[in-house]
């Protein structure tokens, strides 16, 4: 068990739609990341949070957008969803903001159809 | 372009065999971890190396860093079917983000 918390484990959407990806760090961290993972592409970056500020940018598509709240949890939102976001996301966090060594959650799989 | 070129894809060995797999980048990077992702689950941190040629053992797995901190390795010895997994490298880019390779699936089978 890392201590950090990814809900909802599974979630299963229409074309369209609209979800939320909920993530709380472990204990004292104050970085929170999110990757999506898919059998193509691999794990990609998508986005970071430090202590409540958008810290990096990656690939992450305009349909998506994320935040973290003074409790330092984090909430992915995935909007006008598409087959091809079908994929595991994860959320990780770390102490500080370097990406020297961070904790990943278990996941959420998120398919779409 | 992956940032992180791991070697090779897949590997499939018997139970007691010695495998290796290798990450190499042509940037430097201040550290690099490897973690193992099993199906359905979230990468585990194996280990975080930060030093030109530093080597580090965990049981039967043995990383390595590279003299000028471009490459990596991460050799198991005897492996068992319990090592079976994906085995993937990240290092974190000039602007701190941690960049993963593809990964290197291993299969151990009894």
């Amino acid at each position: 068990d890392s201590g950090v918390t990814q809900t909802p484990k599974h979630l299963i959407t229409a074309t369209g739609q609209r979800v939320t990806l909920r993530c709380s760090p472990r204990s004292g961290d104050l970085s929170v990341y999110w990757y999506q993972q898919s059998l193509d592409q691999g794990l990609q970056f998508l986005i970071q949070y430090y202590n409540g500020e958008e810290r990096a940018k990656g690939n992450i598509l305009e349909r998506f957008s994320a935040q973290q709240f003074p409790d330092l949890h984090s909430e992915l939102n995935l909007s006008s969803l598409e087959l091809g976001d079908s994929a595991l996301y994860f959320c990780a966090s770390s102490p500080d903001s370097s990406g020297n060594t961070i904790y990943f959650g278990e996941g959420s799989w998120l398919t779409v159809v | 372009t992956q940032l992180l070129e791991q070697s090779p894809q897949f590997l499939s060995i018997q139970e007691g065999e010695n495998l290796t797999v290798y990450c190499n980048s042509s940037s430097v990077f201040s550290s690099l971890q490897w973690y193992r992702q099993e199906p359905g689950e979230g990468p585990v941190l194996l280990v975080t190396v930060v030093t030109g040629g530093e080597v580090k053992k965990l049981k039967r797995l043995t990383f390595q860093f590279g003299d000028a901190r471009k490459d990596s390795s991460l050799h198991i010895t005897a492996a068992q079917p319990g090592d079976t997994g994906l085995y993937l490298c990240a290092g974190p880019d000039s602007w701190g983000k941690l960049q993963f390779g593809a990964g290197t699936q291993v299969v151990v089978t009894p």
